[in-house]
């Protein structure tokens, strides 16, 4: 059981939008920022998004995140085949003094 | 570009130590949180503890009793030991580096490549 909630799978055809949510509490994500990770079969998981809705250097401009109270969220546009993976949010729980992930949640790119 | 390299025994009995090392080629040692993840098979990512460039360490709560995790500054190397294992500690293990602005929250980036470690009698 995650300490973050996400739904466990997403689907849309190509060229559309999607979006993924990750659900927490007042202890990780209202008062912390959250981190977005693509991990594609047979990888190591990849960062996409940081501090809420920043993107790393070589991430495009197709993958967003944003935050409010105690849910963050990561949008997809112009979805492509090769987004198929699982993606992951992250952040710090305060209770715990610990990083913790959500469940992850599966894109299927139909 | 830093890069990170693990590697370690993949194949242990119960109740054996589990012990990887993780090397950071390209990169500084300092301000970072030196962070160590795991994926049990079809399983979701799960944070086991993180070290700083001073030694000072921070463990999920649920591992606590068992996980170290070290530094050796002179090699440019992080490791993780966990003892008693079981059939349940069966997963993929990522060394990552984590990064930090505002604390304490952190983002991971990049990761090692990933061990799989298998508990089996």
């Amino acid at each position: 059981q995650s300490v973050l909630t996400q739904p466990p799978s997403v689907s849309a055809a190509p060229g559309q939008k999607v979006t993924i949510s990750c659900s927490g509490s007042s202890s990780n994500i209202e008062n912390n920022y959250v981190s977005w990770y693509q991990q594609l079969p047979g990888t190591a998981p990849k960062l996409l998004i940081y501090d809420n809705n920043k993107r790393p250097l070589g991430i495009p401009d197709r993958f967003s995140g944003s935050k409010s109270g105690t849910s963050a969220t990561l949008g997809i546009t112009g979805l492509q085949t090769g987004d198929e993976a699982d993606y992951y949010c992250g952040t710090w729980d305060n209770s715990l003094s610990a990083g913790v992930f959500g469940g992850g949640t599966k894109l299927t790119v139909l | 570009q830093v890069q990170l390299q693990q590697w370690g025994a993949g194949l242990l009995k119960p109740s054996e130590t589990l012990s990887l090392t993780c090397a950071v080629y390209g990169g500084s040692f300092s301000s970072y949180y030196w962070t160590w993840i795991r994926q049990a098979p079809g399983k979701g990512l799960e944070w086991i503890g993180e070290i700083n460039h001073s030694g000072s360490t921070n463990y999920n709560p649920s591992l606590k009793s068992r996980v170290t995790i070290s530094l050796d500054t002179s090699r440019n190397q992080f490791s993780l030991k966990l003892n008693s294992v079981t059939d349940a500690d069966t997963a993929v293990y990522y060394c990552a580096r984590g990064q930090c602005v505002v604390e304490p929250s952190r983002w991971f980036h990049p990761w090692g490549q990933g061990t799989l470690v298998t508990v089996s009698s």
